[in-house]
């Protein structure tokens, strides 16, 4: 059964730090893309960061500007996504989102990130 | 970037009703394109992949149709289980993009 637990949400502050981890079991991690998606409190799915299976690849999205770090250890089954500069409307629930060929199949639970004062 | 677009934003449904929402991309994306449900406190559930392939596990009363820009999610008998928000999404290309959602509300 695939399985994917996000970690390491919580609240800080504006301009704060704060890094997301995600431990990946069921399947085999080193052969699938894997993807960062979050939700605002009340609104959409917003696509935030991709990278491939051996991390030739990253993407994010646009509006992130530079902020966001996104990275992957294969040989612990974990995807991480590392978050600077941090603003109040990057309150969030974070989920980890497996794909395959860019389709996303399995979401983690997510955790929820709070940036405030 | 691509941008989708869905409607209504909000539906308002009895059980057994047939509903339909659709979904228009703002360019081609031939038939990459995946629907959703989430329900409040969870995560999204992959319902249909490449416009209408069911996901294994889904009820058939879902299905999916169209191509190139023009997309539609139909419930053809709604259940109870059935209320919930749902959510386009294009795998054409990066940046992957969603739909704004579409609740289904009990009328």
């Amino acid at each position: 059964e695939v399985q994917l637990v996000e970690s390491g949400g919580g609240l800080v502050k504006p301009g704060g730090s704060l890094r997301l981890s995600c431990a990946a079991s069921g399947f085999t991690f080193s052969s699938y893309s894997m993807n960062w998606v979050r939700q605002a409190p009340g609104k959409g799915l917003e696509w935030v960061s991709s990278i491939s299976s051996s991390d030739s690849y990253i993407y994010y999205a646009d509006s992130l500007k530079g902020r966001f770090t996104i990275s992957r250890d294969n040989a612990k089954n974990s995807l991480y996504l590392q978050m600077n500069s941090l603003r109040a409307e990057d309150t969030a629930v974070y989920y980890c989102a497996r794909d395959d060929k860019l389709l996303v199949d399995y979401w983690g639970q997510g955790t929820l990130v709070t940036v405030s004062s | 970037d691509i941008q989708m677009t869905q409607s209504p934003s909000t539906l308002s449904a009895t059980v057994g009703d047939r509903v339909s929402i659709t979904c228009r991309a703002s360019q081609t994306i031939s038939s990459w394109l995946a629907w959703y449900q989430q329900k409040p406190g969870k995560a999204p559930k992959l319902l249909i992949y490449k416009a209408s392939s069911l996901e294994s596990g889904v009820p058939s009363r879902f299905s999916g149709s169209g191509s190139g820009t023009e997309f539609t999610l139909t419930i053809s008998s709604l259940q109870p289980d059935d209320f919930a928000t749902y959510y386009c999404q294009q795998y054409n290309s990066y940046p992957c993009s969603f739909g704004q959602g579409t609740k289904l509300e009990i009328k």
